[in-house]
């Protein structure tokens, strides 16, 4: 079946540690999205890519780093200079057209030790 | 103003009832409309796209207005099992608004 794939479901992160969340699609989808959610609060967008080896700045990308060497994989790295980043990661595709939803990875949720 | 807007409830309803959520957008040239259903701790799912002429599946019906720039989302015979976050989409070109969501607890 084809979906989104994150991994791993569960992560922790000690102080000073970069991280990195696995996103793979195989979907053939062009669009692929990081989203951040935070306890009883929407989504808000990290980055997002449109097409491989390009890639922008969502509204929150300050500590995140992002790459798109490839259509179906799209890894985010929390980095140390994020300092709060206990919350639930998750990635989204869809097709390159704008009256496409988006659809999910079944998340990642990143805390704290 | 916020790019999208919804009442975050919760909306505690009985078994059977009828319930709506309304979602309020900002920006007029919006194109593209989605209701997501949220589980606790799950990611948001799709539950339909929303078209200007209305559009219906099952017990749900999904209505744009763009006169008002809202788009409404009915459910009616409420289960149980509808309890969950529902959250709105707009879209414009590639940039994806979500509203914070609206809980609907369905209650016995």
């Amino acid at each position: 079946d084809g979906g989104i794939t994150q991994s791993p479901k569960y992560l922790f992160r000690k102080e000073g540690q970069n991280v990195t969340l696995s996103c793979e699609q195989n979907l053939n989808h062009d669009a692929m999205y990081w989203y951040r959610q935070d306890p009883g609060q929407g989504l808000r967008l990290i980055y997002y890519s449109q097409i491989v080896n390009d890639f922008q700045k969502g509204d929150i990308a300050e500590g995140y780093s992002v790459s798109r060497e490839k259509k179906e994989s799209f890894p985010l790295t929390v980095t140390s200079a994020q300092k709060n980043p206990t919350a639930f990661y998750l990635c989204a595709s869809n097709p390159d057209e704008s009256n496409q939803p988006q659809h999910f990875g079944d998340g990642t949720r990143l805390s704290i030790l | 103003r916020k790019e999208v807007e919804q009442d975050p409830g919760p909306f505690n309803v009985p078994e059977g009832a009828t319930v709506a959520f309304n979602c309020t957008y900002s920006n007029s040239a919006s194109q593209s409309f989605f209701w997501y259903r949220q589980d606790c701790r799950k990611e948001p799912k799709l539950l339909m796209s929303v078209y200007s002429s209305g559009n219906e599946d099952g017990r749900f019906t999904a209505q744009l207005n763009r006169a008002s720039q809202y788009i409404s989302l009915l459910i009616r015979d409420s289960k149980l099992s509808d309890s969950a976050t529902y959250l709105c989409v707009v879209t414009l070109y590639q940039k994806v608004t979500f509203g914070t969501g609206t809980k609907l607890q369905v209650i016995p």
